[in-house]
């Protein structure tokens, strides 16, 4: 069956700008988280979904990023005044549930972004 | 979530067995031990998680040792396509949070 998709697979922008990346997860999947990977590091968590609502976004790094999953399903990551440090790959994961604690995360490719 | 720590790289033989290490020496009673793998350019893919009992799967064994403290995941028989970067994850439900936290993990080369 089809994985979690993520578009677009890359993404260029100028420093300042706004962008918008998309996870479309796997059908049925309660739950939906995004992270962040910078060149030779482990994914770091920004926010995890349950449903519609956002459960934990304590690793969103400040207010310029912002996250929206408003039918449950499909999710946007925005990102405002872009800065070069945010360029890195975004990847999105999501699972069958959020309340069992050994539940498997299926990964998207990631979006990789780049701040010029 | 306890802290982990792994090598950060490692070499096999094709055809022999990977058994890759993790200490987290501060593990938690409830607190489970995850792996995961990522392949150059995808997402992070998982392999297998345990308690305090010895796991397989049809990818990979689980060792735990019995103070918990440590742990060894097995690759029986290591392929080219093995080579990836081997994440060990140890991970409680925290009322609802299902982050996981990512070290920098152990950079496995499978060599022919």
């Amino acid at each position: 069956g089809a994985g979690v998709s993520q578009t677009p697979s890359n993404k260029v922008t100028e420093k300042g700008k706004y962008v918008e990346l998309r996870c479309d997860p796997i059908s049925g999947h309660t739950a939906l988280y995004w992270y962040r990977q910078s060149l030779g590091q482990g994914p770091e968590f920004l926010i995890y979904f349950q449903g519609t609502g956002a459960a934990d976004d304590s690793g969103l790094p400040n207010d310029r990023f912002f996250a929206v999953r408003p039918e449950g399903s499909v999710s946007t990551l925005k990102i405002q005044r872009t800065e070069r440090g945010d360029s890195a790959v975004y990847l999105c994961a999501s699972s069958l549930t959020g309340s069992v604690s050994y539940n498997e995360q299926f990964f998207g490719p990631g979006t990789r972004l780049t701040v010029l | 979530d306890a802290k982990t720590t792994q090598p950060p790289s490692m070499d096999c033989a094709e055809g022999r067995a990977a058994n890759l290490p993790c200490n987290h020496s501060t593990i938690s009673g409830n607190e489970y031990v995850y792996w995961y793998r990522q392949i150059h350019s995808q997402g992070p893919q998982y392999i297998i998680h345990g308690l305090k009992n010895n796991e397989t799967n049809e990818m990979a064994s689980l060792i735990i040792t019995e103070d918990r403290k440590s742990s060894t995941l097995i690759l029986p028989h290591a392929t080219l396509r093995d080579t990836a970067v081997y994440y060990c994850i140890v991970r409680v439900d925290q009322g609802g949070s299902e982050k996981l936290v990512f070290g920098k993990g152990t950079k496995l080369t499978v060599n022919p």
